[in-house]
């Protein structure tokens, strides 16, 4: 089946520094793909998405690559800030069919 | 995310007694979802709704059941909870472009 997958389960960084947090899927007809953020004892927000047509898409502080020859993409966060501590959750879609989450990577802004 | 609401945000009950759990969008989206997390998983798909007359199984379907009541109100219901049923519940909504918002959550123990 489907399955969208991470590398590490934490991350720390020191404040100030760049964050990438990785992602990998299984399905090659993957065409969406979503990053989440998640807070403790909130649901996921939006942070930034991507469609297969494109390899790079950049939002404010945050850019997610996808590498569709090795089904990969990945989060850039910049100037990491103690606020960016969450758990982050890459999801993909193929078409008009649901989400399939990963497991998330908790990352840890270090002061 | 303010747009999608859910109640209660807490509870505790029992094994084998009934519980509702309710979900609210002011976002005018078609699309619903209910969702459940546990802890170090991403999100798992119970049921989803594309219209008021829509209903699917998600992932893990078996011990719950849902009724879309209205666009906006999508409730998912534990016919006989069970302890393993412990876990965070998460109800989104979506467009037909694929995002999907995220309520707040409902934290749900069974006793």
């Amino acid at each position: 089946g489907e399955s969208v997958g991470l590398h590490l389960p934490t991350l720390s960084v020191q404040e100030g520094d760049n964050s990438i947090i990785n992602c990998a899927y299984s399905n090659s007809a993957s065409d969406y793909f979503i990053w989440y953020k998640q807070e403790s004892g909130k649901g996921p927000q939006f942070i930034i998405d991507i469609r297969s047509n494109m390899d790079k898409r950049q939002g404010q502080r945050v850019t997610v690559l996808l590498n569709k020859t090795v089904k990969h993409l990945s989060l850039q966060i910049a100037a990491t800030q103690p606020g960016d501590s969450a758990v982050y959750f890459c999801a993909g879609t193929t078409g008009a069919n649901n989400l399939f989450f990963g497991t998330g990577t908790r990352l840890t802004v270090i002061p | 995310d303010a747009d999608v609401t859910q109640t209660p945000r807490n509870r505790i009950t029992k094994t084998g007694k009934r519980i509702m759990l309710e979900c609210s969008q002011t976002k005018g989206h078609d699309r619903m979802y209910w969702y459940r997390q546990d802890p170090g998983l991403g999100l798992q798909l119970i049921y989803y709704s594309f219209d008021v007359k829509d209903i699917n199984k998600g992932e893990i379907s078996d011990g719950y059941s849902v009724s879309r009541q209205a666009q906006a109100k999508f409730s998912l219901s534990l016919e006989s909870a069970i302890p393993n049923q412990t876990a965070l519940y998460f109800c989104a909504t979506s467009d037909s472009g694929g995002r999907q918002f995220f309520g707040p959550g409902t934290r749900l123990t069974v006793l």
